[in-house]
């Protein structure tokens, strides 16, 4: 069984502050594995993925993910956050139908 | 900028009422999700259509939920009869095989 968490409920960093929201994931063969944002009455936007090659995957709006095998992890951050970075982040792991298995999401919340 | 459409973008009923919610997938998108966001349960799969044939309802209760697409550019998810357990935000999302997928604004149900 494939599954994807993400341990932290909610995520506070000062604006201009690098920001670091986690996820991991457990599945059998390659991870196909994606960041999504919410901001409120919003649909999610996807951020970026990692299917393969680079380690480090860039994204919109600044942020990047940084895909580590062995520990099964695919964290989403930013350098420096914006007050406007608050959202709600989900991380995101493709089953074998194309359908994303989501974490429970992660609230960061950037103050100024 | 293509982006997928959902309504109503909210609905109010009465338990035991039909509650139909629509969803215009990108065009040329031959996935087609939906979702189902509470605060309890998260994002949770409902059903999912790849070249308008159904691939996956497990997620819906199978007596009161259906899920169609009568054409390649509409989709549908139907609650008969609508309980107050179905309150959410209902999305569909839309997506080329592999790739990532477009969630539209989502459609608000509540259920008095």
């Amino acid at each position: 069984a494939q599954s994807v968490a993400q341990p932290e409920d909610q995520v506070n960093v000062a604006e201009g502050n690098p920001l670091t929201v986690k996820c991991t994931y457990s599945v059998s063969g390659n991870p196909y594995l994606f960041w999504y944002v919410q901001y409120p009455n919003r649909g999610l936007q996807f951020l970026l993925k990692y299917i393969t090659g680079d380690n480090l995957v860039k994204g919109s709006y600044g942020f990047e993910a940084e895909f580590n095998k062995s520990q099964t992890s695919f964290h989403l951050k930013k350098p420096s956050a914006l007050v406007s970075d608050s959202a709600l982040y989900f991380c995101g792991l493709r089953g074998s139908g194309y359908a994303l298995n989501f974490g429970k999401g992660t609230s960061l919340l950037v103050t100024p | 900028d293509a982006r997928v459409t959902q309504t109503p973008r909210h609905k109010v009923t009465e338990m035991g009422q039909e509650v139909t919610m629509r969803c215009q997938p990108i065009l040329g998108h031959n996935t087609v999700f939906w979702y189902r966001q509470t605060m309890m349960q998260g994002l949770e799969l409902l059903a999912y259509f790849r070249n308008r044939a159904p691939l996956d309802d497990s997620g819906m209760p199978k007596d009161r939920f259906s899920a169609e697409m009568p054409d390649a550019t509409l989709a549908t998810l139907k609650i008969q009869p609508s309980e107050p357990r179905d309150s959410a935000v209902y999305f569909c999302a839309s997506g080329l095989v592999l790739n990532e997928q477009y969630f539209g604004p989502g459609t608000r149900l509540t259920v008095t």
